[in-house]
């Protein structure tokens, strides 16, 4: 079974430019998300989706942060423009809906560390 | 809001301890409790995943309890080797709505 694949893996812009990460989650998996994870932080919730409707983006800075989800697959998170304080390792995860037999919970990707100058 | 919190932060260990690791949350209505490994420079691997209905989960060494009453999980990882050093990390999902993670734990076994 593939796992999550997101691209690029590294990515160095200087602030006020944008940038975009993508995600493709695992076959089936209803349930996507992206997170932000600060270096010695936990990983924060930044925005999920159940197909392609958005269940929580409480946390997503949405004057800055954007994220869609085509066809309810594949997913792409953008930043226009970047501050610096957005450097970070932004995580795609994605999981079967909770509340099907057979939940076993979020799959990681390897996240993209993005560094804004 | 869900808050979880995970002591403590660092733990260093000679190899072959058996050692606790503890995470807590403040809101008891969760749907699961899931564990996940990261290593430097790299993504989260899960580990164990507690439904709310259960009170434990094991997977070779590690095992993972939950009691929702008092808010708390802890993973107990035995007989511990230097490839188990990593950050480990706990979630609460809040029926489905949300994902709250902890700080993490970073953990070095020593050899």
């Amino acid at each position: 079974e593939a796992g999550v694949a997101q691209s690029p893996r590294y990515k160095i812009i200087e602030k006020r430019q944008s940038v975009a990460f993508w995600c493709n989650p695992i076959s089936g998996h209803a349930t996507l998300y992206w997170y932000q994870q600060i270096l010695g932080q936990g990983p924060k919730l930044l925005i999920q989706f159940q197909n392609n409707g958005v269940v929580d983006d409480s946390q997503l800075p949405k004057d800055r942060f954007s994220a869609e989800r085509l066809k309810g697959v594949d997913s792409t998170l953008k930043i226009q423009p970047a501050k610096l304080e957005d450097s970070a390792v932004y995580l795609c995860a994605s999981s079967l809906a909770p509340w099907l037999a057979g939940e076993k919970g979020q799959f990681f990707g390897p996240g993209t560390r993005l560094t804004v100058l | 809001k869900q808050e979880v919190t995970q002591i403590p932060a660092a733990l260093s260990v000679p190899e072959g301890e058996n050692l606790v690791l503890n995470c807590s949350f403040t809101d008891s209505a969760i749907y699961n409790l899931q564990w996940f490994r990261q290593d430097p420079g790299k993504g989260l691997t899960s580990l164990l995943l507690i439904q709310s209905s259960q009170r434990e989960q094991t997977s070779g060494r590690l095992n993972a309890s939950l009691d929702k009453s008092s808010g708390r999980s802890t993973l107990y990882i035995a007989a511990s080797q230097p490839g188990d050093s990593a950050t480990y990390l706990c979630a609460a999902d809040n029926y489905g709505q949300n994902f709250v993670f902890g700080p993490g734990t970073r953990l070095s076994v020593l050899p």
